[in-house]
C-alpha cells in the first residue's frame, strides 16, 4: 500500500484565495483525519470522519474551513478566504477500527503558505 | 481530557539507551498510552501503544508502572536516524479521537 497520499505537498497563495488540499487514505480504513501543525500550537486535530461521515469538527477553527469526504477514497480541507495566520503544515491520517483511534497513520503533509 | 507532561528535550550519543519518561497524572481507567515519534518533514509515526505493564516490539519499550500515572519509553542503542520528536499521548481507544492530544512533544537529538 502507498500509504496516506496528500496533495500538493507544497501551497503559496496569497490572503484571500481558496485552497484545497487533498487527502486519500489507505484503502480499507474507516476512519481520516485533518491535523494542523505549527510552532506554536503544535499538532491540533481539526476534524475526523467515520465511514465518509463528519463525527466531531470542533477543532475547525473558523466558518472559513471545511472539509468534505464524498467517498472512502478522498477527503478535502477547504480553506475560504485564507489568511496568514493559516500558514502551517496539514496532516491528513487515516485507521480502522480494529486498531482504534491510536494507531493513525500519517500522510507527510502539505505545507501551506498564505502571504 | 488526559494532559501530558514530558521534557522538551533531550540529547543522547549514539549507541546509548534513551528512556523519555511521560507523566499523566489524569489518567482515566479506560485510556490508553501510545508514543508517536516524527521526523523532520515527516508526518507522526505510531511506535508502540500500552494499557499496563510492559511491551516490546522491534523499535521500543513501554514500561507503565502499576499507577499509570506516568510511562516510559525506551529506545535501545540509539543511533543518529532516532533523532525526532517523540509523542506521548493518553486516550481511550474508539471513544473519541478528539481525547488525543499531542502536546509539544520530546526532542531527542543523537550526538556522534
Amino acid at each position: 500500500d502507498a500509504g496516506v497520499i496528500q496533495s500538493p505537498r507544497h501551497e503559496v497563495t496569497e490572503m484571500g484565495q481558496e485552497v484545497t488540499l487533498r487527502c486519500k487514505p489507505i484503502s480499507g480504513h474507516d476512519y481520516l483525519f485533518w491535523y494542523r501543525q505549527t510552532m506554536m500550537r503544535g499538532l491540533e486535530l481539526l476534524i475526523y470522519f467515520n465511514n465518509n461521515v463528519p463525527i466531531d469538527d470542533s477543532g475547525m477553527p473558523e466558518d472559513r474551513f471545511s472539509a468534505k469526504m464524498p467517498n472512502a477514497s478522498f477527503s478535502t480541507l477547504k480553506i475560504q478566504p485564507s489568511e496568514p495566520r493559516d500558514s502551517a503544515v496539514y496532516f491528513c491520517a487515516s485507521s480502522f477500527a480494529g486498531q482504534g483511534f491510536n494507531e493513525q497513520f500519517f500522510g507527510p503533509g502539505t505545507r501551506l503558505t498564505v502571504l | 481530557l488526559a494532559k501530558t507532561t514530558q521534557p522538551i528535550s533531550m540529547d543522547s550519543y549514539e549507541g546509548q539507551e534513551v528512556n523519555i519518561t511521560c507523566s499523566h497524572n489524569n489518567i482515566a481507567t479506560n485510556d490508553y498510552i501510545t508514543w508517536y515519534q516524527q521526523f523532520p518533514s515527516q508526518g507522526p509515526r505510531f511506535i508502540i501503544q500500552g494499557y499496563k505493564t510492559k511491551v516490546t516490539n522491534e523499535v521500543a519499550s513501554l514500561f507503565i508502572p502499576a499507577d499509570r500515572k506516568s510511562s516510559t519509553l525506551s529506545l535501545p542503542r540509539v543511533s543518529l536516524s532516532d533523532t525526532a520528536v517523540y509523542y506521548c499521548l493518553v486516550g481511550a481507544d474508539q471513544t473519541g479521537a478528539n481525547n488525543l492530544f499531542f502536546g509539544t512533544g520530546t526532542r531527542l537529538t543523537v550526538i556522534p
